[in-house]
């Protein structure tokens, strides 16, 4: 199966705007989602299809792709928005689904 | 309203088993693709096994074998039997609904814990 790289942290300040690389080979042959996860809770889907967004979920979030690297960008970033953060993937040559290690991101 | 609740989980011997129970409501299960991903301590997510609408399963290598996914479409309940428990299996085990990779509505996990 194919590996999700994503950077273990990313910091931004408040109302500035956040980008969460997720890198792979895969990533340009395969629909790319992204998941929030705040601390105790379990994760929401916050971008699928790379680059759609649940309807619940707020315009700073966005979702793009880039040769072999999806980006998950946050505008106007609030304190709200810490926690951690996934993309994952179905790998159709493999039959699995991937998940990225993940990134924390923490507002300063 | 959809609704994932998960239960089950608790602690084991290594070697032992566990049967997860995930009990939906607001879908047919039998209708729908759910997964169950898994969260070791600390650490990221890990998908598990996945059941679709026609009933084919899949499984991540890394417990192919020792975990077997199932339904009761009477209860609208899917289950997720662990055998051969060891220690790397201790995580928070969620169930998910996908469309039918994408994880739209996520249970809140339970907990199992392989120790002697």
């Amino acid at each position: 199966s194919d590996v999700l790289t994503q950077p273990p942290s990313v910091s931004v300040a408040p109302g500035q705007t956040a980008k969460i690389p997720c890198g792979g080979n895969i990533i340009g042959s395969e629909r790319v989602h992204w998941y929030q996860q705040k601390p105790g809770q379990a994760p929401a889907l916050v971008v699928y299809d790379n680059i759609e967004r649940p309807s619940r979920i707020p315009e700073r979030f966005s979702g793009s792709n880039s040769g072999n690297t999806a980006t998950l960008t946050i505008t106007r970033v609030e304190d709200g928005d810490e926690a951690d953060y996934y993309c994952q993937v179905w790998d159709s040559t493999s039959d699995h689904v991937v998940f990225g290690g993940g990134t924390k991101l923490t507002v300063l | 309203d959809v609704q994932l609740v998960e239960s089950g989980g608790g602690l084991i011997q290594p070697g032992g088993s566990l049967r997860l129970s995930c009990a939906a409501s607001g879908f047919i299960v039998r209708s729908n693709y759910v997964s169950w991903v898994r969260q070791a301590p600390g650490k990221g997510l890990e998908w598990v096994s996945i059941i679709y609408a026609g009933g084919n399963t899949k499984y991540a290598d890394s417990v192919k074998g020792r975990f077997t996914i199932s339904r009761d479409t009477s209860r609208n309940i899917v289950f997720l039997q662990l055998d051969n428990l060891r220690a790397v299996d201790t995580a928070v085990y969620f169930c998910a609904r996908g469309k039918p990779y994408d994880f739209w509505f996520w249970g809140q996990g339970t907990l199992v814990t392989v120790s002697s």
